[in-house]
């Protein structure tokens, strides 16, 4: 199965960019990335996704690389509702990561 | 609110018993996802139904089996339940078959099974 590895924690500071990179070495050229979050223990929220060029909508920007092994979820401004357990996934059955633990800072 | 529901929210039951986790899919979905979260194993792909037959499995053991009905609701059986059973079940479901932009899938927000 296709694996995603994530660092296991980040720190951001309230107000400033939150980068978080994903590793998708293993990804096949017809599937998606997918970011999720979550809060808690709540149900995982989708955040955005990408096949090869970046994207960007009301939440976030993806930046995915020309090899499209590895991608960067941009949170702009960070604030502390930022803070969650952050997941890359690829492809239909969403095979998870680990995911990163960011936590927003004041 | 995601639009996915899912019953009941919690479930506390004892080892060897039998349980049934319920899910709704959001309105047009046709797609229904079961992923287990437990502590030391994160969130593990199930298996995926797309209106009424089954797609893919991913680690589902024997003990468990799930079902996608034709209102397209779906539930997951768990059964000779054990200690290492209990765990977050979340149910996803989407519009597409499992592939491309169509996939954005929707959580519930889970069943937690605590089996004693």
């Amino acid at each position: 199965d296709a694996k995603t590895t994530q660092p296991p924690s980040m720190d951001c500071a309230e107000g400033r960019a939150a980068n978080l990179p994903c590793n998708h070495s293993t990804i096949s050229g017809n599937e998606y990335v997918y970011w999720y979050r979550q809060i808690h223990s709540q149900g995982p929220q989708y955040i955005i996704h990408g096949l090869k060029n970046n994207e960007t909508n009301e939440m976030a920007s993806l930046i995915i690389t020309e090899d499209r092994k590895s991608s960067t979820l941009i949170l702009p401004h960070a604030t502390l509702r930022d803070t969650a357990v952050y997941y890359c996934a690829e492809g239909g059955k969403l095979i998870f990561g680990q995911g990163t633990e960011l936590s927003v800072k004041p | 609110d995601s639009g996915v529901t899912q019953t009941p929210k919690h479930l506390i039951t004892a080892t060897g018993q039998r349980v049934t986790l319920r899910c709704s899919p959001r309105s047009g979905d046709l797609s229904v996802y079961w992923y287990q979260q437990s502590l030391d194993q994160g969130l593990q792909f199930l298996i995926h139904y797309y209106n009424g037959e089954e797609r893919a499995k991913g680690n589902i053991l024997e003990r468990f089996s799930a079902q996608q009905f034709p209102d397209l609701h779906s539930e997951l059986n768990l059964s000779s339940l054990e200690l290492g059973d209990s765990a977050l079940y979340f149910c996803a479901s989407s519009a597409g078959q499992g592939r491309g932009a169509k996939n954005i899938q929707y959580f519930g927000a889970g069943t937690r099974l605590s089996v004693l």
